[in-house]
């Protein structure tokens, strides 16, 4: 079983419209969790960081939760552009230094 | 400031050649590691870097070799090539920390065919 699941495996919205991505984890000890943006035929980039103690991070129309409790994270897109087409990547890092990646959301954002 | 710089961007290799990716970053960072990029899976740990003269094995170590002379410089080796190694190959690079915000740069990716 995959240490990082994330959900919807894909998803097609349209412009303007709002979005939420999950991740779910098991690793432990937990140190950090980012969400990678990964544009097609590039290498993934960093959007958040969310550390045990934060709840809520937002980086422009990008808005990350974490409930470090049950394990969960989300990413949630707010009035979705074209540019937001891409894979969204959960990876968490935890231990000495190890990351869990998951397989990623993949948004598609047409007109 | 280039960041993490991987070449070549795409290759096309014959079962059995052998090849060097090569990945460099500017960045100062400690750790460095490779990954594999699979349709409909996660990242995969290849091999990884904490230092200059130290390498150890990730997930998915077979078939690869790794080097690490420099702090700057991070090649990943097939030995032998085979089918099975296509894929897309990230090259990434980090401070080695305990701290939290250990944030890992990717670089552009290597797409290997193997036929």
């Amino acid at each position: 079983k995959n240490q990082v699941e994330q959900s919807p495996q894909s998803l097609i919205i349209l412009e303007g419209k709002n979005c939420t991505l999950q991740c779910n984890y098991t690793v432990s000890p937990f140190s950090n969790l980012r969400w990678y943006k990964q544009d097609t035929g590039r290498g993934p980039v960093s959007l958040t960081i969310m550390t045990f103690s934060e709840n809520t991070k937002s980086n422009g129309r990008y808005t990350a939760t974490l409930d470090a409790d049950t394990k969960q994270s989300s990413l949630h897109i707010t009035a979705s552009q074209l540019s937001d087409s891409a894979s969204y990547i959960c990876v968490v890092r935890y231990g000495n230094n190890r990351l869990a990646f998951g397989k990623g959301n993949q948004v598609v954002v047409i007109p | 400031n280039a960041g993490v710089t991987q070449t070549p961007k795409f290759q096309v290799l014959k079962t059995g050649q052998s090849m060097t990716l090569q990945c460099a970053q500017d960045m100062n960072h400690e750790y460095m590691s490779w990954y594999r990029q699979d349709p409909g899976m996660g990242l995969r740990l290849i091999h990884y870097s904490v230092g200059a003269g130290i390498t150890d094995q990730g997930e998915v170590p077979n078939g690869y070799n790794v080097s690490r002379s420099t702090t700057e410089d991070f090649p990943l080796r097939l030995l032998s090539a085979a089918p099975s190694q296509t894929s897309v190959y990230f090259c990434a690079s980090s401070y080695r920390s305990a701290g939290l915000d250990t944030e890992a740069f990717f670089g552009q990716g290597t797409r290997l065919t193997v036929v």
